[in-house]
């Protein structure tokens, strides 16, 4: 059963201009959601996070948008750059449940930035 | 500093041979530590979670197993691999309530021939 669904495979943006990914959640439990990037061969790297008390986090080009009541997430990077393609995973997480800690991730999105 | 280091990063290994992945964390205690698969065109899959020394959850019945000997040390094992269990196997632990979330090691890259 995905709790974290993310349900674009692939993205291609234009550099310059918006990629806007996108996250969708089933467990109304979850109060911390994240989101990492990872490059061919290596670990996923965190790139920014926000609590559900919030609905929306910017650091830099990245920012992240809640919308609790359709459990609904994204994130935004503004402008792309060539250096953004990579595969990146939306994650969620319940510290009121039973396995503190435990992240559940999206399938990922491949986003591909183009000059 | 709080590092985690995986290894090998590369392995390549006959079906039906043993397997030996460790992952260990310096810098921090009592770490929750997981184990976690990338198979070829899936997501994240948790296998394994660990919040102590000799305790062990498992989320997906397969032909795996973790052990905690140490407070640091994480090991992932088969004694027999399949094909299925090609991958990219990632170490990960929780690094902190303020903006907690995971560190992961470099990666293990298993093929199974």
């Amino acid at each position: 059963d995905q709790q974290v669904k993310q349900n674009s495979p692939s993205l291609s943006v234009q550099e310059g201009r918006i990629s806007i990914l996108n996250c969708d959640y089933t467990n109304s439990m979850f109060d911390y959601f994240l989101w990492y990037k990872k490059y061919p061969a290596e670990g996923p790297t965190f790139l920014i996070s926000i609590s559900s008390i919030k609905d929306k986090n910017e650091d830099g080009r990245f920012t992240v948008f809640l919308n609790k009541s359709a459990k609904h997430l994204s994130l935004h990077i503004v402008p792309s750059q060539p250096g953004d393609s990579a595969v990146y995973f939306c994650a969620a997480s319940a510290w009121r449940g039973s396995t503190l800690g435990r992240l559940y991730f999206g399938r990922g999105t491949q986003l591909t930035v183009w000059p | 500093s709080q590092t985690i280091h995986q290894w090998p990063a590369t392995l390549v290994q006959p079906v039906g041979s043993p397997l030996s992945l460790e992952c260990t964390v310096e810098g921090t205690s009592n770490p929750n530590l997981y184990w976690y698969r990338q198979a070829a065109g899936r997501g994240l899959q948790l296998l394994f979670y660990s919040v102590g020394i000799g305790q062990i959850s498992s989320e997906v019945p397969q032909n795996l197993s973790a052990s905690r000997p140490q407070d640091r040390q994480f090991i992932l094992s088969s004694k027999k691999l399949l094909l299925s269990d090609s991958g990219f196997y990632l170490c990960a632990w929780v690094t902190g309530l303020k903006n907690y979330g995971y560190t992961f090691g470099s990666g293990t890259r298993l093929t199974v021939v």
